[in-house]
């Protein structure tokens, strides 16, 4: 069975610094996507960053990136110089496979609160 | 990103009732669409998976009698809470994925649905 676990139920942050929101997964799937989701107050689903599991660069978008450790099946994501508008709840999710019917599973999620 | 719009956003209905949700892929196909349940400051609860012209696939612990999903077209799937109770209150979110880019970041969400059974 497929699993996401991310340990930090709330993070706060000051504005301009980076932040590392962490996120584990279990599969037994040798293809699999990893994905990170915003979630504002408005509750949209907004999202960041994607990394298959064939990729050998860490995934990049503009402030974020994704740290992706395989072998220890970490996929944490980092924000650099946090903005106001940073604060969300931020979802961690996998999708076993890469086909386009496969599932997506969600982490508990981190708020995250940036700090004027 | 392509947009997937989720109709309505909110609805108030009375206990006993049937509330339909739509989720339209307004500028590609969606072979699947996905129904999550999202519960206050909790994550998002995959439901069931829907592929077009086939009977949806749901997880366990979901009342396929209870929540009917309809895919009937790769641009339409509705969900149809049947006989609302107040523990349905929830929201609601469709996700969908398809077309030829098996890039992976094909999920695209829409609005959500926040459902008050009273």
């Amino acid at each position: 069975a497929q699993k996401i676990t991310q340990t930090q139920p709330g993070m706060f942050v000051q504005e301009k610094e980076a932040v590392t929101l962490d996120c584990t997964y279990d599969t037994s799937d040798p293809s699999y996507g990893l994905f990170w989701y915003k979630q504002p107050s408005s509750g949209e689903m907004i999202f960041l960053i994607y990394q298959g599991s064939y990729d050998q660069q860490n995934a990049t978008e503009g402030r974020y990136s994704l740290n992706f450790q395989k072998a220890r099946k970490s996929a944490n994501l980092v924000i650099s110089a946090s903005q106001l508008g940073d604060s969300a709840m931020y979802f961690c999710a996998m999708s076993p496979g890469y086909s386009s019917a496969s599932k997506i599973i969600f982490g508990s999620g981190t708020r995250l609160s940036i700090r004027p | 990103g392509a947009v997937v719009s989720q109709h309505p956003s909110w609805v108030i209905c009375k206990s006993g009732t049937s509330v339909k949700i739509e989720c339209r892929s307004l500028d590609f196909q969606a072979t699947t669409m996905f129904w999550y349940r999202q519960f206050p400051k909790q994550s998002l609860m995959l439901m069931a998976t829907s592929n077009e012209g086939s009977k949806a696939t749901y997880e366990q612990g979901v009342e396929k009698d209870k929540f009917l999903i309809n895919h009937a077209s790769l641009t339409l799937s509705t969900l149809t809470v049947t006989s609302a109770h107040p523990e349905d209150s929830s929201f609601y979110i469709c996700s969908a994925r398809g077309g030829t880019d098996l890039s992976g970041t094909e999920a695209f969400f829409g609005q959500g649905t926040r459902l008050t059974v009273v």
